[in-house]
């Protein structure tokens, strides 16, 4: 299948600062990007849409001015965590797809604030 | 609006035996199903897909799962479980109709297999 890098694997930050996460596709154009947030135990929450230069979609109750998604190309997207804080330490998932196609899932980001 | 259920959080089988992960899905339009597995620490990755055709899909490690349209079911399936199938399972539909970006997971579901 095809192979989406999410980088880093995982990262800890001192509360107010802001963490950037990376996720490319590397074997496909992907028309469009998702990123997720997983709580322990528990399945994705789709945190927002992406398509290539345009706005993401944010999904309700996601903040969008501290989770900033850019996605500039067809094999790059990142989020950005503004101000973190403990509560934003999560597991967050990047898949891209394109149309007709299922999902391909990055390996997750563990990110802990401190 | 698209969901799925997946009606069991836990799933234990004894190495050697079949398994099999339920999931039942609620959609406008042609279903787009699929079923991922997650392990650890780690991404989702992609067992199998049905998206039209044979009803009975293939996949990945031996997996394979049966698209029932009366019963709006999309159950996963192995013959012979193993040790190293204990994952997180999770099933998901592609909106087709209204948003075709959008993907909607299951719940998830815990096999493990016992030695």
């Amino acid at each position: 299948g095809a192979v989406v890098s999410q980088h880093p694997s995982w990262v800890i930050c001192k509360s107010g600062t802001s963490v950037k996460i990376e996720c490319r596709s590397l074997d496909f154009q992907a028309t469009t990007m998702f990123w997720y947030r997983q709580f322990p135990k528990q399945s994705l929450m789709l945190m927002a849409t992406s398509n290539e230069g345009s706005k993401a979609t944010y999904e309700q109750g996601v903040e969008k001015d501290k989770f900033l998604i850019n996605h500039a190309s067809l094999t790059l997207s990142t989020l950005t965590v503004t101000s973190a804080h403990p509560e934003d330490s999560s597991f967050y998932i990047c898949s891209a797809s394109g149309r007709d196609r299922e999902a391909f899932f990055g390996q997750g980001t563990r990110l802990t604030v401190v | 609006a698209q969901s799925v259920a997946q009606p069991e959080d836990q799933v234990n089988v004894a190495e050697g035996n079949p398994l099999t992960v339920k999931c039942t899905y609620s959609v406008s339009g042609n279903p787009y199903l699929f079923w991922y597995v997650q392990y650890p620490n780690r991404g989702l990755q992609f067992l199998l897909k049905y998206i039209t055709g044979d009803n009975l899909v293939k996949g990945s490690y031996g997996f394979e799962a049966e698209f029932n349209k009366s019963q709006t079911s999309f159950h996963l399936k192995k013959p012979s479980a193993l040790v190293s199938d204990s994952a997180l399972y999770f099933c998901a539909v592609r909106d087709t109709l209204y948003n075709f970006n959008k993907f909607y997971f299951g719940s998830g579901t815990k096999l493990n297999v016992k030695p």
